[in-house]
Order: C-alpha cells, then sequence, then structure tokens
C-alpha cells in the first residue's frame, strides 16, 4: 500500500521569506501522481500545485514551487514571498494511475508571522 | 462553472439517528470519491464511484456505512444509527477520469451529540 508521510507537524515563516515543507512517500509504481492542498482555517481542500511522476521538470504556480525527487521518493513544496494569507494546513498527496483514491499525509501546519 | 457542492455544511445528529451527506459534482465531471477527516487529521479515502456504480469502496465501514451516485441526481452518502465516533468532516471530490485531478467540495461537518 502506499504511504505518504510528512515529517514537519508545525512550520513558521517570516512574511516574504521563503519556506519548504517536506513530504516523502512510498510506492512500487513507476506512474504516479503527486499533490499538495492547502487547507485554510475556512477547511476548504485547495489544490496548490501537481506533478506527473513521468516529468522531470519540477511543476511551478507562482511563487509555488516543487522539488520533485523520483529516485529518493521526495516532493517538497517550495512558497516563496510567503504572505500572510498562506497560513494553513499543507497537505501531500498521492494518486496512482488508476486513481481510484488520493492517499494523505498528515499535514503540516504553517504560520506565518508579519 | 460552479464548483463541487456539498449539503448540508453542518449537520447535527443524535446517536442512533440516520445522517445524509449530498455532494454535487463539477460539471462534466462523472468520478465522485469521498472522503473523511477527523480532527487534527489529514483525509482518509472512503469510496469511489461513478455514475450508478460503486468502484471502490474499500475505505468504507462495511456496516451502517453507503454511498450511491445516481443517474440523476447528487451522490448521497448515508450513514445509519450515528455514533460519537462518526463526528468529522466528511469531504466530497469530483474528477472527470481517473487521470484528472480531484477538485473538493466544502465539506461537511457531522456532529453526533
Amino acid at each position: 500500500a502506499q504511504t505518504v508521510t510528512q515529517s514537519q507537524p508545525e512550520m513558521s515563516v517570516q512574511e516574504a521569506e521563503t519556506v519548504t515543507l517536506s513530504c516523502t512517500y512510498d510506492t512500487s509504481e513507476s506512474d504516479y501522481y503527486l499533490f499538495w492542498y492547502k487547507q485554510p482555517p475556512s477547511r476548504q481542500m485547495i489544490l496548490v500545485i501537481r506533478q506527473e511522476a513521468y516529468k522531470q521538470q519540477n511543476a511551478t504556480e507562482n511563487r509555488f514551487s516543487v522539488n520533485f525527487q523520483k529516485a529518493a521518493k521526495s516532493f517538497s513544496l517550495k512558497i516563496s514571498d510567503s504572505q500572510l494569507g498562506d497560513a494553513a494546513m499543507y497537505f501531500c498527496a498521492y494518486h496512482n494511475n488508476a486513481g481510484n483514491m488520493l492517499t494523505f499525509g498528515g499535514g503540516t501546519r504553517l504560520m506565518v508571522k508579519p | 462553472n460552479a464548483g463541487v457542492m456539498q449539503n448540508p455544511r453542518h449537520l447535527v445528529r443524535r446517536r442512533g439517528q440516520e445522517a445524509r451527506l449530498r455532494c454535487s459534482p463539477m460539471k462534466g465531471h462523472s468520478h465522485v470519491y469521498w472522503y473523511r477527516q477527523l480532527p487534527e487529521e489529514g483525509l482518509k479515502f472512503m469510496v469511489y464511484l461513478q455514475k450508478e456504480n460503486i468502484i471502490d469502496e474499500s475505505g468504507m465501514p462495511k456496516e451502517r456505512f453507503s454511498a450511491e451516485f445516481p443517474k440523476e441526481g447528487p451522490s448521497i452518502l448515508r450513514i445509519q444509527q450515528v455514533v460519537r465516533g462518526d463526528s468529522a468532516a466528511y469531504f466530497c471530490a469530483s474528477s472527470p477520469n481517473t487521470q484528472e485531478t480531484q477538485y473538493f467540495g466544502p465539506g461537511t461537518r457531522l456532529l453526533v451529540l
């Protein structure tokens, strides 16, 4: 079974600084998808970024980028120029090519200090 | 294009009552997924449905829980004889196919007294 691990329960960053959230996963598949979702206090799940495993290029969405290391099964999220609105729980998630389900990590709570 | 809709947003039930949670997927999406989130935890997969079919229910408890996605109308997650341990946020997600991103609804917060 696939597992997703987020080793940082909480992280803190100064406004305008950069922070990196860690995620590792375990799978025997070669083709799969990885995601970062943001859950603000409203508890809505918002897609931040998506990475296809067959793509070597790291995904980027404005201030959000990933460092995808397939051999190491690592998928970290970098947030540049952090803003107060970035404060939220961040969940790393995986699904295989069949796409039946998302497997989520336990989450990292990000606090942004003004 | 409206997002995934869930209702009710909040539901309070007493032990032994039934809870019905509804999910309307995004337009053009025929794949629906239900997840449960306990306090301070990540989301856990419950069930995956396509129109009129349950594809994977491996994460759903065998007793008291059922799900459907009829040809017409929303997907329904039904919990019979609720217990306090059922208190959680229940999220629905939809996608157009299994390779596409799942988009989430706002969730239903179920509180069992």
